[in-house]
């Protein structure tokens, strides 16, 4: 079976550093995405990890390590505009089938 | 380009009724998923195809058919609504399976 965990609910204050964690226990693993998804709208591709370590990208950078089942997410300089849901995703298989977690609302503060 | 396209954006149907959703996308992508989100869920995929011609069943496939007999084009079918399929439907396309999915703008449907 499929299992992906990622807390409900973060608050975090404009301008700081935000982590946002992943756990996963799935039957198959291909790697692992993020997504981005504001309130009423798709979700839209942030990152992906297939090889454990680092990935950056601007202000967001994503960590995988596969024998621990974990990934997070970080932010830095939060914005405004990143209040949203993040959507950790395992990809099973080659065949494109991706297990999504139920995400993160992130709440940004002035 | 468009990108991932879905109609209708939304419709409100009774119970029984029957509604085919439409996505269409113009990248030449040979993956194409339909996923349903329900209120603070993630995505639970429904039906998927990894190209012209076949499908698949995802995690939640019971009340829906999907046709794929074009490779820009993916079908979604409820023959016989009922409440339970009251949500927002979710079409996305990659290149392969290993690439990132591009998503279509949503369809919130609701079943009385």
């Amino acid at each position: 079976g499929q299992n992906i965990d990622q807390p409900t609910e973060m608050t975090a204050t404009e301008g700081a550093i935000v982590q946002i964690n992943c756990t996963y226990q799935t039957s198959g693993f291909n790697g692992l995405f993020w997504y981005q998804q504001h309130a009423g709208e798709a979700p839209t591709f942030l990152s992906y990890n297939v090889l454990d370590g680092l990935e950056e990208k601007g202000r967001f950078s994503s960590f995988l390590s596969r024998s621990k089942g974990y990934s997070y997410l970080l932010l830095k300089e939060l914005q405004m505009k990143d209040s949203a849901s993040y959507l950790c995703a395992v990809l099973n298989t080659n065949a494109g089938k991706s297990t999504f977690g139920d995400g993160t609302t992130l709440t940004v503060k002035p | 380009n468009a990108g991932v396209t879905q109609t209708p954006k939304f419709r409100v149907l009774k119970t029984g009724q029957s509604m085919t959703l439409l996505c269409a996308q113009d990248m030449n992508h040979e993956y194409m998923y339909w996923y349903r989100q329900d209120p603070g869920m993630g995505l639970r995929l429904i039906h998927y195809s990894v190209g012209e011609g076949t499908t698949a069943k995802g995690e939640v496939p019971d009340g829906y058919n999907v046709s794929r007999l074009k490779k820009q084009n993916f079908l979604l079918g409820l023959e016989s609504a009922a409440p339970s399929q009251t949500s927002v439907y979710f079409c996305a396309s990659s290149l392969e399976g290993r690439y990132e999915q591009y998503f279509g703008p949503g369809t919130r449907l609701t079943v009385t």
